[in-house]
């Protein structure tokens, strides 16, 4: 059975600052690697997919890499700003799996 | 880039009563939707896959003749609670796999909130 955990479960870091959010999994038998942003009392925004066979993606600031053998991904916030406050879950979907397993988040915040 | 609406965004009913919640894929076709249920400050929990022109398969736990979920059409699925409680008041999250996507990217929709009073 599949399991996603997120660490840290919260993060504050003052503005400009990179950072860093992990995400590990169990099974490395994945499909693909999703990672999103949810805002809060609302939906999820998708901010980078990996693919079983990519080790990393890239979109603005944003980098997300992946080891399938050490079952890790990381996500990269370059140069933060306030906006970038958010919970950002990741998500696994395992091979011959229709459903997406996600981990418990991590809560940042960003400080002017 | 795709877009997963969700309607209505916020609902209140009254115990007793039956309340809808619709999912549509606005840009693309959908074989499969899922429904998810998220309590405060908690990760989502899956309620069910939603396949089109089949029965939805729900997970452990979950009560399929209270929560009807129906996939009449590939860009829409909806979610109905059945003889609403209190207690089933939450925030409810459809999502849609977008399987023209060569990554098969998951879109969600911005989420219903749902209270019974």
């Amino acid at each position: 059975k599949q399991e996603v955990t997120q660490i840290p479960a919260a993060l504050s870091v003052p503005e400009g600052e990179n950072l860093v959010l992990n995400c590990s999994f169990t099974d490395s038998a994945i499909y693909n690697l999703q990672w999103f942003r949810q805002d809060p009392g609302k939906g999820l925004t998708s901010l980078l997919l990996i693919q079983s066979s990519q080790r990393e993606q890239t979109s603005g600031r944003l980098n997300a890499s992946l080891d399938k053998s050490s079952g890790r991904s990381t996500l990269y916030i370059a140069a933060s700003q306030p906006g970038d406050s958010a919970t950002y879950l990741c998500a696994v979907r395992s091979r011959g799996a229709q459903k997406l397993v996600f981990g418990q988040g991590t809560r940042l915040t960003i400080n002017p | 880039g795709a877009v997963v609406s969700q309607h209505p965004s916020r609902v209140i009913c009254k115990s007793g009563t039956s309340v809808k919640i619709e999912c549509r894929s606005l840009d693309f076709q959908a074989t499969t939707m899922f429904w998810y249920r998220q309590f405060p400050k908690k990760s989502l929990m899956l309620m069910a896959t939603s396949n089109e022109g089949s029965k939805a398969t729900y997970e452990q736990g979950v009560e399929k003749d209270k929560f009807l979920i129906n996939h009449a059409s590939l860009t829409l699925s909806t979610l109905t609670v059945t003889s609403a409680h209190p207690e089933d008041s939450s925030f409810y999250i459809c999502s849609a796999r977008d399987e023209t996507n060569p990554g098969n990217t998951i879109y969600f929709g911005e989420g219903s909130w749902l209270t019974v009073v």
